[in-house]
């Protein structure tokens, strides 16, 4: 069974700081990984996403993520900060149903310091 | 390009009264559609998906249900509501023709407060 663990329920970093959100996986098949971000009072939108290929990923807003599978983790990294980063971030991974069904995290909120 | 759409945005009911939400989806055909719950401070919960035309599954016990009348259309409904519906109530679809790598996409959403 798929399952995702999000450690840290609130990060706060300066602005311009490294930003690392932490993530890891538990699946019995190769995973398919995805990072939300949620702003108050919105839907998710999605920053990023694996499935094969290049282990590195990028997305919008500057952010990335590395899928390691020895270690299963997939963190969310931003090199530097910015204020308008303030928001709820979600992992998910996918349950490999054919109704595409993914589970999330219990999310990480993010808070940038001026 | 596919859009999802939500509403209303926000609603105030009492407890006892009836609920109803509603989703579309525009620019693409056969969508899955699911509903999801987000308490306050918590990570999302998901109540109901739907792969067709009056194809619900319902993914946990509660006090609400859903209907897909029209291929494009998602409704959320409840006869009466109880306190413990108060939420925050997201619509989401991925292509019904897609595979487990798709991204879901998500409506903005829908804040539930039960007087």
């Amino acid at each position: 069974a798929q399952s995702v663990t999000q450690l840290g329920s609130h990060v706060s970093v300066s602005e311009g700081a490294l930003v690392l959100l932490r993530c890891n996986y538990s699946s019995s098949v190769p995973p398919y990984l995805f990072w939300y971000v949620q702003y108050p009072n919105q839907g998710l939108q999605l920053l990023l996403k694996y499935t094969t290929g290049a282990t590195l990923v990028k997305g919008i807003n500057g952010f990335e993520a590395e899928f390691k599978k020895s270690e299963t983790s997939f963190h969310l990294t931003k090199p530097s900060a910015h204020m308008s980063d303030a928001a709820e971030y979600f992992c998910a991974v996918s349950l490999y149903s054919s109704a595409s069904k993914i589970i999330f995290g219990s999310g990480t909120r993010l808070s940038i310091r001026p | 390009s596919q859009t999802i759409h939500q509403w209303p945005a926000t609603l105030v009911q009492p407890v006892g009264s009836p609920l109803s939400l509603e989703c579309t989806v525009e620019g693409t055909s056969n969508p899955n559609l699911y509903w999801y719950r987000q308490a306050a401070g918590r990570g999302l919960q998901l109540l109901f998906y739907s792969v067709g035309i009056g194809q619900i599954s319902s993914e946990v016990p509660q006090n609400l249900s859903a209907s897909r009348p029209q291929d494009r259309q998602f409704i959320l409904s409840s006869k009466k509501l109880l306190l413990s519906d108060s939420g925050f109530y997201l619509c989401a679809w991925t292509s019904g023709q897609s595979g487990s790598n798709q991204p879901q996409h998500f409506g903005d959403g829908t804040r539930l407060s039960i007087l």
